[in-house]
């Protein structure tokens, strides 16, 4: 595609509930990472994928927190047992690879969606 | 633990009135330093790359420049469509960006 979309735009549940949140990178890009911003923040990592492995969970709060990259290009963000705190707005990236060492290329540019504001009542 | 420290939070300019934003960072070994824009609702979107000390880069009324402890995001003759948060993120030894909370960019025509 053109960029990366995040599907939903908005979701507000409940206290309790559970939701998952869509990622879709920009065709071809192998990482994806997904982060948490709140307001007046700047992004929060939380996960990335490298493939359909993740390479790096640290940033996940908690065991609510789990994504998934099952064909290693869609990724779907899932939170169980919501809770208020986790309200955010919620970013996905993409790039066409991750450089581990050395100096950061243009394949370890971060392309960001348009993020998925999640609201807990 | 990498850090990165974006001044002043806010930023009033006149249309016209040049300014500069501050991106202070902290890391073992910078592999790259980013700089975005990010509208009201919208994903941040990339502006610029730098690499090393001395580098600097430009975009119509923007440029960017690195030094070994900051960075500069020079904007000359703003427009009101300049208008947004602009954030900084370091990446070094990680391949994992870390972000400073930007700083909010107001416009008046």
């Amino acid at each position: 595609g053109a960029g990366v979309s995040q599907t939903p735009s908005n979701k507000v549940t409940e206290k309790g509930k559970y939701v998952e949140l869509r990622c879709d990178p920009i065709s071809g890009h192998t990482a994806l990472y997904w982060y948490r911003q709140s307001l007046g923040q700047g992004p929060e990592f939380l996960i990335y994928f490298q493939g359909t492995g993740a390479a790096d969970d640290s940033g996940l709060p908690n065991d609510r927190f789990f994504a998934v990259r099952p064909e290693g290009s869609v990724s779907t963000l899932k939170i169980q047992r919501t809770e208020r705190g986790d309200s955010a707005v919620y970013l996905c990236a993409s790039s066409l690879i991750a450089n581990h060492y050395g100096r950061v290329t243009s394949t370890d540019t971060q392309y960001f969606g348009p993020g998925t504001r999640l609201t807990v009542l | 633990e990498d850090q990165v420290t974006q001044s002043p939070e806010a930023l009033r300019l006149q249309e016209g009135e040049s300014s500069s934003l501050n991106c202070s960072y902290t890391v073992s070994g910078l592999r790259g330093l980013f700089w975005y824009r990010q509208d009201p609702g919208k994903g941040p979107e990339f502006l610029f790359t730098l690499y090393s000390a001395g580098e600097e880069k430009e975009k119509e009324r923007l440029k960017a420049t690195l030094t070994k402890k900051e960075s500069f995001l020079h904007i000359t003759a703003p427009k009101p469509e300049d208008s947004a948060t602009y954030l900084c993120a370091v990446q070094a030894g990680s391949y994992i960006p870390t972000f400073g909370r930007g700083t909010s960019l107001i416009v008046h025509p």
